[in-house]
């Protein structure tokens, strides 16, 4: 059974905090990522890892870093929390597309922030 | 720029009803098309499809993909209130996955 796991499901937090949310897959998945859910705006790539100490900037990277130091773990860090962060974040992994298969992508629970 | 588009956003219908669910894409290196189900939490997976014109079914949920008019329908007959939920399509490229805003279901009892 995949297990995508994330540390929290809620946390509420304080403008200007650092935020570290984590995230841990159990497949031995080479591909991990880190999204925001807003309402009407469906999700949006905040940052994608395809390695070990690999990432690539997504479609909304600002205000975000991330990192990748073991195959298994993605962290997402804001690094100065500001209210327009206030979202649900989705952790997800995958398999690396070879030449002919493309791969599920499986999901955490995600982790709703409020930043106050 | 790569983009899904999903339609329509919304639709109420009674337990019961057939409903169609539409995804269009224009993404590059096109890997697959993926249908997740979402309630009130992390999206669920339903359905890859990788070659036109092969139907996925699971129960009373179904799926086709057309790759030369770029979109995939999703079918879901004889409703229930169970299928509540937001209906999202991504398509997979190269190493990103691209979604598209969702279409919301309410089925009424």
């Amino acid at each position: 059974d995949v297990k995508v796991t994330q540390s929290s499901r809620y946390l509420v937090k304080r403008t200007g905090e650092k935020v570290f949310l984590e995230c841990v897959q159990d497949m031995d998945h080479e591909n991990m990522f880190w999204y925001r859910q807003d309402p009407g705006l469906g999700l949006r790539l905040i940052y994608f890892s395809y390695d070990v100490k690999m990432k690539e900037k997504g479609d909304i990277p600002e205000g975000y870093s991330v990192s990748r130091e073991k195959k298994e773990r993605f962290s997402l860090i804001l690094e100065s929390a500001s209210t327009n962060q206030t979202s649900m974040y989705l952790c997800a992994s995958s398999f690396s597309a070879g030449r002919r298969e493309a791969y599920e992508q499986y999901f955490g629970p995600g982790t709703r922030l409020t930043v106050t | 720029e790569d983009k899904v588009v999903q339609s329509p956003l919304s639709l109420v219908v009674h337990e019961g009803d057939t409903v169609t669910l539409n995804c269009s894409y224009e993404v590059t290196n096109f890997r697959s098309l993926l249908w997740y189900k979402q309630e009130k939490k992390a999206p669920t997976f339903l359905f890859m499809l990788t070659s036109s014109g092969i139907e996925k079914k699971s129960g009373r949920l179904s799926s086709i993909l057309d790759k030369k008019e770029l979109f995939s329908i999703l079918n879901i007959t004889a409703t229930q209130t169970g299928d509540s939920a937001i209906y999202l399509c991504a398509v997979r490229g190269t190493y990103k996955y691209i979604f598209g805003t969702g279409t919301r279901l309410k089925v009424l009892a």
